[in-house]
């Protein structure tokens, strides 16, 4: 039973385009979210975090939303760019996150020069 | 500070043998954690820790062992290594945040990649 689901599992997007990585959760109880890339051959890293006591958080390029009633957050790129090329984890914790966080599937996303 | 860092980078085991993935990490964080990546999933949590001498299961223990006898490392021990264990191995860390401090990140390693033929 899957708590975090990222249900497109790839996204290409043209070089200069808004990217949009969606994710929905079904435990109620999370409360934080975090965005991981991951390149091939690497650990995940960190990109953006927010709170359930936010909608939105920004970070230069990067910004998530999240609609609590819907269980649903996402992760907007804009612009988009070829380095961006990476698969994109979507994770949720009840608490600050340092309880284990819980990973979706990952979506990988190509950016087209 | 080098971060998370962990070995072997490969390793091939046949059915049977045992091994140990070694993950030490230089932030002097309190909590460790041990996930792996199969093809096309997410991160599964199999072990975690949040202090030396304190050790809890996750999502998928069976077949695995830890121990954390100090903050800086978290060996992860496969005992008798089974195809199903083929799988890519990241070892995290993280520090408790303050109250109402932010969101904690999780700091991972670069993985290990084990193959159980």
């Amino acid at each position: 039973d899957q708590q975090v689901k990222q249900n497109s599992p790839s996204l290409s997007v043209q070089e200069g385009r808004i990217s949009i990585l969606n994710c929905d959760y079904t435990n109620s109880m999370f409360d934080y979210f975090l965005w991981y890339k991951k390149y091939p051959a690497e650990g995940p890293t960190f990109l953006i975090s927010i709170s359930s006591i936010k909608d939105k958080n920004e970070d230069g390029r990067f910004t998530v939303f999240l609609n609590k009633s819907a269980k649903h957050l996402s992760l907007h790129i804009v612009p988009s760019q070829p380095g961006d090329s990476a698969v994109y984890f979507c994770a949720a914790s009840p608490n600050s996150g340092n309880t284990p966080l819980v990973f979706g599937k990952g979506t990988r996303l190509s950016v087209i020069a | 500070n080098a971060g998370v860092t962990q070995t072997p980078k490969f390793r091939i085991l046949k059915i049977g043998q045992s091994m140990t993935l070694q993950c030490a990490q230089d932030m002097n964080h309190n909590y460790m954690y041990w996930y792996r990546q199969d093809p096309g999933m997410g991160l599964k949590l199999i072990y975690y820790s949040v202090g030396a001498g304190i050790t809890d299961k996750g999502e998928v223990p069976n077949g695995y062992n830890v121990s954390r006898s100090t903050t800086e490392d978290f060996p992860l021990r496969l005992e008798l290594a089974a195809p199903s264990q083929t799988s890519v191995y990241f070892c995290a860390s993280s520090y408790p945040s303050q109250v109402n401090a932010g969101i904690d990140t999780q700091y991972f390693g670069p993985g290990t990649r084990l193959t159980v033929l």
